[in-house]
């Protein structure tokens, strides 16, 4: 079975630029979260969504950040425009059943941003 | 508010040697308790978990006790491998929401 496939694995770019990765969750998973991981500041939750609709986004940093869920297959997180500060790795994971019983995320091998 | 709390790393040691990652945490309600495994150049993937007090977490000869009383998940492993050089989060499921909420992660690195 595939897992979460994200794209692209690595993205180099210069300050301005608009910076788009991509997630495809596993099928028939309810749930998609984005998450960022640094070395100062570790995993971080940035939003996620339930049934496509976004539920929790008090994770993005500011306005240059904006994810999508147009479908339940497929995800965006968008950055515009980009600064060297949002080089990190980008995390997309996705679940059926996040919550108390379960809570298992599965994570794709996510997406390494440098701004330079 | 929830939150995780881990040792820091790196953990370094020898092949076969005893290992111990502490974790404790802050939460209302009755979380349940994980810890998860990234190895190089990979997602994280789930290790162990434990849904309420009490109850022991095992997976690959790794163990983590839920003691409420501690508010703690210590992973333990008595005779670690090479192949479990990765970083070690611990983390637990908010009750009232769908999230969950990371420790900052444990390097373990384990030479032969």
């Amino acid at each position: 079975d595939a897992g979460v496939i994200q794209s692209p694995r690595h993205e180099v770019t210069e300050m301005g630029q608009e910076v788009t990765l991509r997630c495809k969750p596993i099928s028939g998973h309810d749930y998609l979260f984005w998450y960022r991981q640094t070395m100062m500041r570790g995993l971080e939750l940035l939003i996620y969504f339930n049934n496509n609709v976004p539920i929790d986004d008090s994770g993005m940093p500011e306005d240059r950040f904006s994810a999508k869920m147009p479908n339940a297959s497929f995800s965006t997180l968008k950055i515009q425009p980009s600064e060297p500060r949002d080089s990190a790795v980008y995390f997309c994971a996705s679940s059926s059943q996040p919550g108390q019983d379960t809570g298992e995320l599965f994570f794709g091998e996510g997406s390494r941003l440098t701004v330079l | 508010g929830n939150s995780v709390t881990q040792m820091e790393g790196p953990v370094t040691l020898s092949e076969e040697a005893f290992l111990t990652i502490n974790c404790t945490y802050t939460a209302t309600g009755y979380p349940s308790l994980f810890w998860y495994v990234q190895y190089p150049g990979e997602g994280l993937q789930l290790l162990l978990k434990a849904t309420k007090a009490d109850d022991k977490g095992s997976n690959k000869g790794f163990e983590a006790t839920y003691r409420k009383e501690t508010t703690s998940f210590h992973l333990e492993k008595g005779s670690v491998q090479v192949s479990d050089s990765a970083v070690y989060f611990c983390a637990l499921s908010d009750p009232y929401t769908d999230k969950l909420i990371f420790g900052t992660g444990t390097r373990l690195q384990v030479f032969p």
